[in-house]
């Protein structure tokens, strides 16, 4: 079965660092993989997605992720981080071409940002 | 373009007794997917619908019902009430086809299990 782990459960950066979000996951072959976010009260927001080709994807808000198979990863990073990032922050998995689209998740990053 | 709504957004339940649950996908979307969302667990998935028939199901006991309506709306059934029952539930919709994987998530129903 798939999993996914985010070992950062709560992270605190300064407003205009930079931030790196860490996900592994662990999955027989190369899944689909995604980025969502959540802000308090609210439902989750889909920032980008990763089905093949370029390692690294480019999202909303000025998010990017790289995928990286040999390490099993898939690292969201924003170069400059604003006050309105804080939020909830999942990475998702899906099978790729099992025809099961059901989404695995992390247990999230909380990102606090100082101003 | 209308976003994914979900009713009603907030409930309070007595162990015991059920509940449903509604969501309307975007319009255009043929595939719904619900999850449940709790401190302890995350999100989880339940099942997911496409064209009013049920494709994939999640690890959790027939207690959890849905259905899908042929206008893509969904309904999620929840009978016989624990309080582990307490949640958000979402609800997401997407086209159908490799687009099924780009979720659009509701704002969510938070339900409270006295």
């Amino acid at each position: 079965a798939q999993s996914v782990t985010q070992p950062d459960i709560h992270i605190t950066v300064s407003e205009g660092a930079s931030l790196e979000l860490r996900c592994n996951y662990s999955y027989g072959a190369t899944p689909y993989l995604f980025w969502y976010v959540q802000s308090p009260g609210q439902g989750l927001q889909l920032l980008l997605k990763y089905f093949s080709g370029d390692t690294l994807v480019q999202g909303i808000k000025g998010f990017e992720a790289e995928f990286k198979r040999s390490q099993s990863s898939f690292n969201l990073r924003k170069p400059s981080v604003h006050w309105s990032d804080a939020a909830e922050y999942f990475c998702a998995v899906a099978p790729s071409g099992a025809g099961s689209y059901q989404l695995t998740f992390g247990k999230g990053t909380k990102l606090s940002v100082i101003p | 373009k209308a976003g994914v709504t979900q009713t009603p957004r907030y409930l309070i339940k007595t162990r015991g007794q059920q509940v449903t649950l509604s969501c309307s996908p975007i319009s255009g979307h043929r595939s719904v997917s619900w999850y449940q969302q709790t401190p302890g667990q995350g999100l989880q998935f339940l099942f997911e619908y496409f064209s009013e028939t049920q494709r994939n199901k999640g690890n959790f006991p027939g207690r959890f019902s849905g259905r899908q309506f042929s206008n893509s709306r969904s309904e999620m059934n929840v009978s016989t009430l624990e309080l582990g029952d307490s949640a958000l539930y979402l609800c997401a919709s997407s086209l159908g086809g490799q687009t099924a994987y780009e979720q659009y998530f509701g704002p969510g129903t938070r339900l409270t299990v006295t």
